[in-house]
């Protein structure tokens, strides 16, 4: 099975501050990059996705960085709210036929 | 906005028993996946479903899973004896031709 690889495992930020969430991938095989957003109890909500013809694409306050050559991509959260307070994770689409999930990374906001 | 619906949200069953977890994909998806969440962990891909068959399956997905779109709007996942391993949370996604994928809000499978 593909690997992906997130970190941090959880991660604290105050209110306002920028949270980071970072992954890594083996296979050059993907050709979409999103990330997931899951509240307790519930299914992972789609947040933002990039293809790998771009290096960064915002929206509101979420940007998705990718560098194709280091086969990395990250999330970044700016004026991080307590209502962001969630697990997210990335996933890599392999095809037609599957998504591959991180391992998540639990965020905590502090009012 | 569309959205996926699974029934049960809550399945408790005894060990070797047989359970079916029902899904109501987005009508104009054409793409059906079953993933599963063992508490505190991440989402494991069992398996996907287009043109009514099974397009691929993990390793997690034996002989005891079984998969069916009985009519036009209805995709299930049944375990024929289930084991205490299978007690998760199972998202039942579908996907549309831009890789939106949906997820509904999953069946909390618990085998006692």
């Amino acid at each position: 099975q593909q690997q992906v690889k997130q970190s941090p495992q959880s991660l604290i930020v105050q209110k306002g501050g920028i949270s980071i969430i970072n992954c890594a991938y083996e296979n050059t095989a993907f050709d979409y990059f999103p990330w997931y957003q899951q509240f307790p109890g519930k299914g992972p909500a789609l947040l933002i996705a990039i293809r790998p013809d771009v290096s960064e694409k915002k929206e509101g306050r979420f940007t998705i960085s990718f560098n194709k050559s280091a086969k990395q991509f990250s999330l970044h959260i700016m004026d991080s709210q307590p209502g962001d307070s969630a697990t997210y994770f990335c996933a890599l689409n392999a095809g037609a036929n599957n998504l591959f999930f991180g391992t998540g990374t639990r965020l905590t906001v502090i009012p | 906005e569309p959205e996926v619906t699974q029934t049960p949200s809550h399945q408790v069953t005894q060990m070797g028993q047989e359970v079916i977890l029902r899904c109501v994909p987005i009508s104009n998806h054409l793409y059906f996946y079953w993933y599963r969440q063992i508490l505190g962990q991440k989402v494991e891909f069992l398996v996907s479903f287009y043109n009514n068959e099974i397009s691929e399956k993990s390793e997690i997905f034996d002989d005891q899973f079984s998969v069916e779109r009985p009519d036009g709007s209805n995709f299930t996942l049944k375990i024929r004896s289930t084991k205490l391993e299978d007690s998760a949370m199972y998202f039942c996604a579908s996907r549309d031709r831009n890789y939106g994928y949906t997820f509904g809000s999953g069946t909390r499978l618990t085998v006692v």
